[in-house]
């Protein structure tokens, strides 16, 4: 099975400023999908960003962007100007192309936005 | 558009008992998963489905099972609940098309096992 390591359980940003979330994974596919979920205090998951391996640009949605290191198998979330909002616990996934098409989480890691 | 629905939202079940844990999508998707968070653990894959009448199992299936009779529903059943079994669960169902592809959750079920 597929791995995905969150390696920092918590960060914390001022507001207005800029963070980069890790995380790693290890496959032997080629082909596979990327995911950043979101979940704040109410539970609900919320995708974020997600990254196709195929694709060499990295995926960018407003504030939210990647930096996709397919050779290095890593794929970290960059947030630019924090808002109070953003504070959450953040999930890395990887989607397999395998039968099934499992999504592997990591651990989390908790995101705390200062005023 | 409800998306993806899962019932009952809390639950506290006695050492022993029996329960079932419905998830409906109106979504029209064939795959369909159910995970449990723990602290610590992020998510873990329990069972999945592929389309109606399917399923497989996960990485931590072991206490659970499940069923796929219709394709807009995936239950998960636990027979003899213990204590390890207390944790939030999320049912998923996922979606390709051009632009991508994404699992869409469920607000997520509390059961606490006493």
């Amino acid at each position: 099975a597929q791995t995905v390591t969150q390696s920092q359980p918590e960060m914390s940003v001022q507001e207005a400023e800029t963070v980069t979330l890790s995380c790693t994974y290890d496959t032997s596919e080629s082909d596979y999908y990327l995911f950043w979920y979101k979940q704040p205090p109410s539970r609900q998951m919320i995708l974020v960003i997600r990254q196709e391996a195929y694709k060499q640009q990295n995926a960018t949605e407003n504030r939210f962007s990647v930096n996709f290191q397919k050779a290095a198998k890593s794929f970290s979330l960059k947030i630019s100007d924090s808002q109070l909002g953003d504070a959450a616990m953040y999930f890395c996934a990887y989607r397999t192309t395998n039968t099934g098409n499992q999504f592997y989480f990591g651990t989390g890691t908790s995101l705390t936005v200062i005023p | 558009n409800a998306g993806v629905t899962q019932t009952p939202k809390f639950r506290v079940l006695k050492t022993g008992q029996s329960m079932t844990l419905l998830c409906a999508q109106d979504m029209n998707h064939e795959y369909m998963y159910w995970y449990r968070q723990d602290p610590g653990m992020g998510l873990r894959l329990i069972h999945y489905s592929v389309g109606e009448g399917t399923t497989a199992k996960g990485e931590v299936p072991d206490g659970y099972n499940v069923s796929r009779l219709k394709k807009q529903n995936f239950l998960l059943g636990l027979e003899s609940a213990a204590p390890s079994q207390t944790s939030v669960y999320f049912c998923a169902s996922r979606r390709d098309t051009m632009l991508g592809t994404e699992a869409f959750f469920g607000q997520g079920t509390r059961l606490t096992v006493v």
